[in-house]
């Protein structure tokens, strides 16, 4: 298994500010995942990060909103850009481990946008 | 393409009882099948996950569910439900571990 943290683990912020997600792995892995689970629903993907490339995003999400850095193999971030109240929602990052046959999740951030 | 779905999105289960939290998926080859567990406030955790071997497997907490390819199905249970399981309880499917699709999610109310 893989022991992820995740920083801040909740925020209020304003609209139209930006806040950058830190994830921390105790492990050096390939790819890490960011999704969203917005109020009472399920996880959606944002974006995978590979180390050394650009981050590949899923339909309906986009660098200029999220962007992601992915500088070593143990540590990401996600910045959410331009906040508005629908953005209101928890972002959890994941680690693909166990020789790539599991994905292991952060405690999320629980993002509350005014 | 795959999707998955989780029958209920609410179950109550008196303490003691047999819980059972159903999934069915869709997939055009042979699946990766996982159930997550998600308490008030936590990331989810892991508990358990079939990659085509043993098709019942077994997880944390006392729970297992068993892969039927005939029926497309994941459906996890426990025997005896106990308070601490009250929880979201996600079934995911997909590939691989890299590329999960999520249902929507099944919350587990456990009465006294």
């Amino acid at each position: 298994s893989a022991v992820i943290s995740q920083k801040p683990s909740r925020d209020i912020c304003q609209r139209g500010t930006s806040l950058t997600i830190q994830c921390q792995v105790d492990s050096q892995v390939t790819m890490m995942f960011w999704y969203r689970q917005q109020p009472g629903q399920s996880l959606t993907l944002i974006a995978t990060a590979n180390q050394g490339s650009e981050a590949t995003y899923e339909s309906g999400f986009v660098i200029d909103k999220f962007p992601i850095s992915r500088p070593n193999l143990t540590f990401s971030t996600l910045t959410v850009s331009n906040m508005s109240p629908e953005d209101s929602s928890i972002y959890l990052c994941s680690v693909l481990g166990d020789w790539g046959e599991t994905q292991y999740f952060g405690p999320g951030t629980r993002l509350l946008v005014l | 393409a795959q999707s998955v779905t989780q029958l209920g999105s609410h179950v109550s289960v008196s303490e003691g009882a047999l819980v059972l939290l159903r999934c069915n998926y869709s997939s055009s080859v042979p699946p990766y099948l996982f159930w997550y567990v998600q308490y008030p406030n936590q990331g989810l955790q892991l508990l358990l996950k079939y990659t085509s071997a043993a098709t019942l497997v077994k997880g944390i907490n006392g729970f297992e569910a068993e892969f039927k390819k005939s029926e497309t199905s994941f459906h996890l249970t426990k025997p005896s439900a106990h308070m601490s399981d009250a929880a979201e309880y996600f079934c995911a499917v997909g590939t691989g571990a890299n590329n999960l699709f999520f249902g929507t999610g099944t919350r587990l109310t456990v009465i006294p």
